[in-house]
């Protein structure tokens, strides 16, 4: 099974400032033939279920404000909330979808500082 | 616009079996790159993908519940189900169902439903 690592468990961030999520798989989810990289952003509010925020590393999906940005390739991935508001506070979730059993990251909680 | 439905019995027996149905509206069950997903979460804990079918009946398990999980779809109803067996207290969770993109496996999951909280006691 791919595991998928998740740092730092939460974090608390002034409004207006930068969140930065990491996401460490411990094989690469980069499928070279197409060069892309087989891992997703989700945010989960309290008491909601999931939301998808990122596709395929750094594809943004519609409706998602642009203050979300994903990043990394192969093993290292960077979920950056720029100028964070108040109801991005989440849960936010990695998981990739490289290889069967699908895998979620452990978690990482945002909170206002 | 989609929306996914999960109905159930919130409260099961150990070592009986919990049966959950998604019903999906606002779109069909049979069209489109997807296949349709159940992921369940503890209470306080993180996400545990279950399982997932295609509307072909192509099925995909975790290891960790081949063995005590059976996946159905009927497209007539549009819906889809879980079957898991023999539950013992660590199964209690929240249980949601989800529409995956799917190409030549099961990928993200773009639509989830509300979920359906289910604990195991006698």
């Amino acid at each position: 099974d791919i595991v998928m690592t998740q740092s730092p468990d939460s974090l608390a961030v002034s409004l207006g400032e930068r969140a930065t999520i990491n996401c460490k798989s411990s094989q690469t989810v980069l499928y070279d033939p197409i060069n892309k990289n087989f891992l997703g952003w989700y945010q989960q509010r309290p008491g909601q279920p999931p939301k998808l925020l990122i596709s395929w590393a750094s594809t943004r999906e519609s409706g998602v404000p642009e203050r979300f940005s994903g990043s990394g390739s192969g093993t290292d991935f960077t979920l950056t909330i720029t100028s964070l508001q108040a109801e991005d506070v989440a849960l936010y979730y990695c998981q990739q979808y490289y290889t069967i059993p699908l895998t979620f990251g452990g978690g990482t909680k945002v909170e206002i500082k | 616009q989609l929306r996914l439905l999960e109905s159930g019995p919130g409260l099961v027996k150990p070592s009986e079996t919990l049966s959950l149905i998604c019903a999906v509206s606002g779109g069909s069950i049979s069209s489109g790159p997807y296949s349709w997903a159940w992921v369940r979460q503890p209470p306080g804990k993180g996400l545990e993908w279950i399982g997932s079918i295609h509307y072909t009946g192509n099925t995909y398990f975790n290891p960790s519940l081949k063995s005590r999980l059976t996946l159905a779809v009927d497209a007539s109803k549009n819906h889809f189900s879980l079957n898991l067996s023999s539950v013992t207290a660590a199964d209690s969770a929240v249980y949601y169902c989800a529409r995956q993109v799917h190409y030549n496996s099961p990928y993200y999951f773009d639509y989830w439903g509300q979920g359906s909280q289910v604990t195991v006691s006698s």
